[in-house]
C-alpha cells in the first residue's frame, strides 16, 4: 500500500487569498490526483498531476484557479487561488501505482474560507 | 463517459438489521468496482473491491458482487452494528483512469 500525508490538515483563510496544499507519498507512484469534496457531497476529480508537465484538468476546473505542480514521483502541490467561500471543501490527494490496481487517499485538507 | 449511480440516503437502521445499498454503473470496457467508506471525522478507506464479472468482494462482514448483466455492485451486510455508521461510496475505474464516485449514502445505525 501507499502512505500519503497532506499538509496542512486544515486551515481557515480569508477571501481573496491563496493556499497551497502539499501531498507526500512514501513510495514512487505512477499517478497522482486531486479531488474536492464539498460539504455533504461526493468526491469530484479536479485534475491529474503529471510529473514534469502541466496537469490534466477535468471539466469545470482551470489551471488559473487550481495550479498544480508535481516535480517528482512522490510529491505534488495544489494551490487554491483567489479563494471565495464556495471553495470551502475538503481537498484530497490520491495516488495509484499500476502494481497496486488500487487508488489510495490522503487524509485530506479541510479548508474553510471566510 | 463513466458514471456511478447509488442509492440516495440517508439510511437509518436498527442494530442487527440487514443492509443493502444499491449501486449501478455505466462504463466503457470492463471496469473495476469499489466500495469506499468514510467514518465520521476520518478519511476515505477502501472497504472492498471486485475486478471482474461475478467476483465477490468482502470485508468486515460487507459483501458486493460484480454483476455485469445488470451493471450493478450492490453492497450488503447481514447484521449491521452501530460502528458501521458512516458514508459509503460506490466507485469505478477503467484501466488506469482515476476513480469516479457515486454521490455517497449516509448510513446511521441505532442501538
Amino acid at each position: 500500500s501507499a502512505v500519503i500525508s497532506q499538509k496542512p490538515s486544515r486551515d481557515i483563510c480569508q477571501r481573496g487569498t491563496s493556499l497551497t496544499i502539499q501531498c507526500q507519498v512514501d513510495s514512487q507512484v505512477t499517478m497522482m490526483f486531486w479531488y474536492r469534496q464539498q460539504p455533504g457531497q461526493s468526491l469530484t476529480l479536479i485534475a491529474t498531476a503529471n510529473q514534469g508537465s502541466e496537469a490534466t484538468y477535468e471539466s469545470g476546473f482551470v489551471i488559473d484557479k487550481f495550479p498544480i505542480s508535481r516535480p517528482n514521483l512522490t510529491f505534488s502541490t495544489l494551490t487554491v487561488s483567489n479563494m471565495s467561500p464556495e471553495d470551502s471543501s475538503i481537498y484530497l490527494c490520491s495516488v495509484m501505482a499500476l502494481s497496486y490496481n488500487e487508488q489510495f487517499f490522503g487524509p485530506g485538507t479541510r479548508l474553510t474560507v471566510l | 463517459g463513466n458514471s456511478v449511480t447509488q442509492m440516495e440516503g440517508p439510511v437509518t437502521l436498527s442494530e442487527e438489521a440487514f443492509l443493502t445499498i444499491n449501486c449501478t454503473y455505466t462504463a466503457t470496457g470492463y471496469p473495476s468496482l469499489f466500495w469506499y467508506v468514510q467514518y465520521p471525522g476520518e478519511g476515505l478507506q477502501l472497504l472492498l473491491k471486485a475486478t471482474k464479472a461475478d467476483d465477490k468482494g468482502s470485508n468486515k462482514g460487507f459483501e458486493a458482487t460484480y454483476r455485469k448483466e445488470t451493471t450493478s455492485f450492490h453492497l450488503e451486510k447481514g447484521s449491521v452494528q452501530v460502528s458501521d455508521s458512516a458514508v459509503y461510496f460506490c466507485a469505478l475505474s477503467s484501466g488506469n483512469t482515476p476513480l469516479v464516485f457515486g454521490k455517497g449514502t449516509r448510513l446511521s445505525v441505532i442501538a
